[in-house]
């Protein structure tokens, strides 16, 4: 298996603009969590989804954060309008029930200019 | 909500043992541990889930005291490959669901 895949790898915007990060879970995975990493915050979750459905988006900082999850495959991170302070390593992870483990992807590390 | 990690950080020399320590304020279902190389993305190091099963891939050791509602990681005879950032994740369900709330890590080298 090819593990969580995620793209862009690295992303250089400029404040205002529209950001979309992707993300390509394992195959046969059930959830999918969006993760966001800083120095001074660690590793935060935004959102789960379980099943393609939202479960829980109480950590997405603001309404400037939007998450879909169309299908079993494929999952988006927007931002819009972005703001310096978006400016984190973005990763997503996918697990199945049993065993819970959480495969991460990558990352995209975003920098807001 | 955030579990506590101890200490922050360790230094160690090739050999040595070291213990990272996990707690919560919360009721514990089960801890998952994670090693965070540098510029790398998390990896699953293993499970300790309430009753004492453990699952994990790597031969290192913990202890989950549900009492104390504490974990700690237990690295024996460090290689430089252990060298890295740990974090502990506390599972909280939502439904049939669970999320990971992980620490603020603790961040291990090893030196020669």
């Amino acid at each position: 298996d090819a593990g969580v895949i995620q793209s862009p790898r690295h992303e250089v915007t400029e404040m205002g603009q529209e950001v979309t990060l992707r993300c390509k879970p394992i195959s046969g995975h059930n959830s999918l969590f969006w993760y966001r990493q800083t120095m001074m915050r660690g590793l935060e979750l935004l959102i789960y989804f379980n099943n393609n459905v939202p479960i829980d988006d109480s950590g997405m900082p603001e309404d400037r954060f939007s998450a879909k999850m169309p299908n079993a495959s494929f999952s988006t991170l927007k931002i819009q309008p972005s703001e310096p302070r978006d400016s984190a390593v973005y990763f997503c992870a996918s697990s199945s029930t049993d065993p819970y483990e959480q495969y991460f992807g990558p990352g995209t590390r975003l920098t807001v200019t | 909500q955030q579990p506590v990690q101890s200490p922050q950080a360790v230094i160690l020399r090739e050999g040595e043992d070291a213990v990272i320590n996990c707690s919560s304020s919360k009721a514990l279902y089960s801890v998952h541990w994670y090693r965070q190389k540098h510029g790398e993305a998390p990896v699953f190091l293993m499970i300790l889930l309430k009753g004492g099963e453990q699952k994990g891939h790597e031969k290192i050791s913990a202890s989950f005291n549900e009492k104390k509602q504490q974990s700690s990681l237990y690295l024996t005879a460090s290689q430089l490959s252990y060298s890295g950032t740990y974090f502990c994740g506390t599972e909280i369900y939502s439904g049939n669901t669970g999320k990971l709330i992980f620490g603020q890590g603790t961040t291990l080298q090893v030196k020669p």
